[in-house]
This record gives C-alpha cells, structure tokens and sequence, in this order.
C-alpha cells in the first residue's frame, strides 16, 4: 500500500476552513484515500472517503488532485471540536489484505 | 447495533501475567484488527483477521496472540505481560469490499487501557 505525508501539526482559527494536506505520492490507481481523526484518547472515527472524484458529506470535503498524488482535507467552518489528530491513510480493496498502519497524522489546534 | 465492543476499558497486570482483551462486533465485517497506541504515537497494527479462521501479524506482534473462531468475536491475549505493553490498545473491523454501498471505513472500539507493573 502506499504511504501517505502529513505535517505533524497545524494551528486554525474558529470559524475559519481548516485546509489538512496529505501526499500519496505512490497511491496505485485502486487505492483509496480515506481519512480519520482522534479526539483525545477515544477511538478513531472516520470522517470521508475517496477514489478519483472530490467528496463530501456532512463532515468535511475532500480534494483530491487530478494525478492522485495529494488530497486535501477541508474542514469548512472549524470549532472548538475540531482540535483532534487527522490521519491519512491509503487502502486497497479487498480491504484487510493490508498491513494497515497510521501515522502519526496532523495534530489540528482550533484557536478560539 | 452495538458496533464494535471491546473490554475490559482499564486494566492493571503484574509483570509476567496473562490476560484476554476481548473485542466483539455485531456488523459482519470480515476484516479485524488490533493496534496500539503509545503516548504521542500513532497506531501500530499488532494482528489482524481478513475472516474466520485467518489471523495474520502486524507491524508489532511479539508478546501477542490472537484467534478468530467467529466473524463477532477476535480476542488479543497477552501471554506473559511486560512494562512495556502499557499501551492503549484499539481493535477494528470493516467490510472487506467497497460495494453495495458499503464505505470500507473502519469502525473502531473505544480502547482498552492496559498497565503493567
């Protein structure tokens, strides 16, 4: 599976988008992206998934380039709630056929 | 749906005891890991399951043994406890396929906290 780079922290204020890069610069052509995050110690919750095509659901957006080899989380209007750990992570189906391992990810701070 | 369950939340071990962490879901998801967590780390795959029956090694399985005798249920045992297992320790699940709507996103446990003295 391909591995993935993230900036070990960030700093955004409230209201405003906070942007998360990830490079995936050797993601083959069936692997997806996916992104999680962790608040505090509680078990990591997913946030958004994507093949080729930008997504979005209620959560956040995801941008990715056109030669998959970078996406961008976008977290539209930050809170307070938002300050968690971000990871990226690359997966390929049939998913568990993977050593699947995180990062250590992108610690977000949302500045009031 | 109860999701994915795992106990015991805390946990206190002597140095060379053995203990279970249990971990059940109730979503049919063939695809079963556990991971650790270290302060400041990111999460360290120590075992997973693609089904019943198939167990294969992470990135760090010393010291761990797993087994899935059932899609619900895929227990990590700790065959003699040692300081530096202090960990969080969190297990996962998913579907193997993105079809049919299903996302492939892993659903994990709220973690169990483990102390070896």
């Amino acid at each position: 599976d391909a591995k993935t780079t993230q900036p070990p922290s960030m700093d955004c204020a409230e209201g405003r988008a906070a942007n998360l890069p990830c490079n995936h610069s050797t993601i083959s052509g069936n692997e997806y992206v996916y992104w999680y995050r962790q608040i505090h110690s509680q078990g990591p919750q997913y946030i958004i998934h994507g093949l080729k095509n930008n997504e979005t659901n209620e959560m956040a957006s995801l941008i990715i380039t056109e030669d998959r080899k970078s996406s961008t989380l976008i977290l539209p209007h930050a809170t307070l709630r938002d300050t968690a750990v971000y990871y990226c992570i690359v997966r390929v189906p049939p998913f568990g056929n993977e050593k699947l391992t995180f990062g250590t990810g992108t610690r977000l701070t949302i500045i009031p | 749906n109860a999701g994915v369950t795992q106990t015991p939340k805390f946990q206190v071990l002597k140095t060379g005891q053995s203990m279970t962490l249990q971990c059940a879901q109730d979503m049919n998801h063939e695809y079963m890991s556990w991971y650790r967590q270290d302060p400041g780390m990111g999460l360290r795959l120590i075992h997973y399951s693609v089904g019943a029956g198939i167990t294969d090694q992470g990135e760090v399985p010393n010291g761990y043994n797993v087994s899935r005798s059932t899609t619900e249920d895929f227990p990590l045992r700790l065959l003699s406890a040692a300081p530096s297992q202090t960990s969080v320790y969190f297990c996962a699940s998913s579907y193997s396929w993105v079809t049919g709507g299903r996302t492939g996103e892993l659903f994990f446990g709220e973690g169990s906290r483990l102390t070896v003295l």
